[in-house]
């Protein structure tokens, strides 16, 4: 089976820095991605894993280690607007009854002024 | 463009009636995906379409769902004897054609506003 655990809140300051864990447990593993969801909204593609190590998108970065089935999700700069929740999800093998994705239940992100 | 659409944005049902959901994936994204999300969860998956074929429908929770994609574009959900577990919100998703080496491509998934169910 697969199974994704991500911590349920997490609160911080406008203009700082946050990172959002994601350890994962999959039978075959194909990447890990992120996305965002804002109340009331549907989710949205974030960031994309397959290879160990840090992939930067603007003030975004994720970063993946297969060997520890983990991941992260780095914002930076924080805004108010990206008070969200975060899901990360993975992957199964491509062309098998393991290719759906499988999300976490989500980290909701809390900004204060 | 366009993205992806889903009707109704709302459906209010009561207990043991036939419900349909329908979605509007983006043109020319042949690989088509049901969720279902409850309130302060992630996506749960129900199945997804690569063309016309069902190619995962292991989400799905009962016979009492079914889903079809006759022309290889718009998909509809359809769920039997609606109980009141069954509310939530449903997603629909679609992408690109899944190819390329297994793990180096990654199709990023567009989603719907949903249809919030609500089963009385």
């Amino acid at each position: 089976g697969q199974s994704l655990e991500q911590p349920s809140e997490v609160t911080a300051v406008e203009g700082a820095i946050v990172q959002i864990n994601c350890t994962y447990q999959t039978s075959g593993f194909y990447g890990l991605s992120w996305y965002q969801q804002h109340d009331g909204g549907a989710p949205t593609f974030l960031s994309y894993n397959a290879l160990d190590g840090l992939e930067e998108t603007g003030r975004f970065s994720s970063f993946l280690s297969r060997s520890d089935s983990y991941g992260y999700l780095l914002l930076q700069e924080l805004q108010m607007k990206d008070s969200a929740s975060y899901f990360c999800a993975v992957r199964g093998p491509l062309y098998s009854s393991a290719s759906k994705i499988i999300f976490g239940s989500g980290t909701r992100l809390s900004i204060r002024p | 463009g366009a993205g992806v659409s889903q009707t109704p944005s709302n459906k209010v049902t009561e207990k043991g009636k036939y419900v349909e959901l329908r979605c509007d994936p983006i043109s020319g994204h042949t690989a088509l995906y049901w969720y279902r999300q409850s309130l302060g969860q992630g996506p749960e998956f129900l199945i997804y379409f690569q063309g016309t074929g069902a190619a995962d429908d292991s989400g799905l929770p009962n016979d009492r769902f079914f889903a079809v994609r006759p022309e290889g574009s718009v998909s509809t959900l359809k769920i039997q004897r609606t109980e009141r577990g069954d509310s939530a919100v449903y997603l629909c998703a679609s992408s690109l054609t899944l190819g390329g080496t297994q793990g180096v491509f990654y199709n990023e998934q567009f989603f719907g506003p949903g249809t919030r169910l609500t089963v009385l």
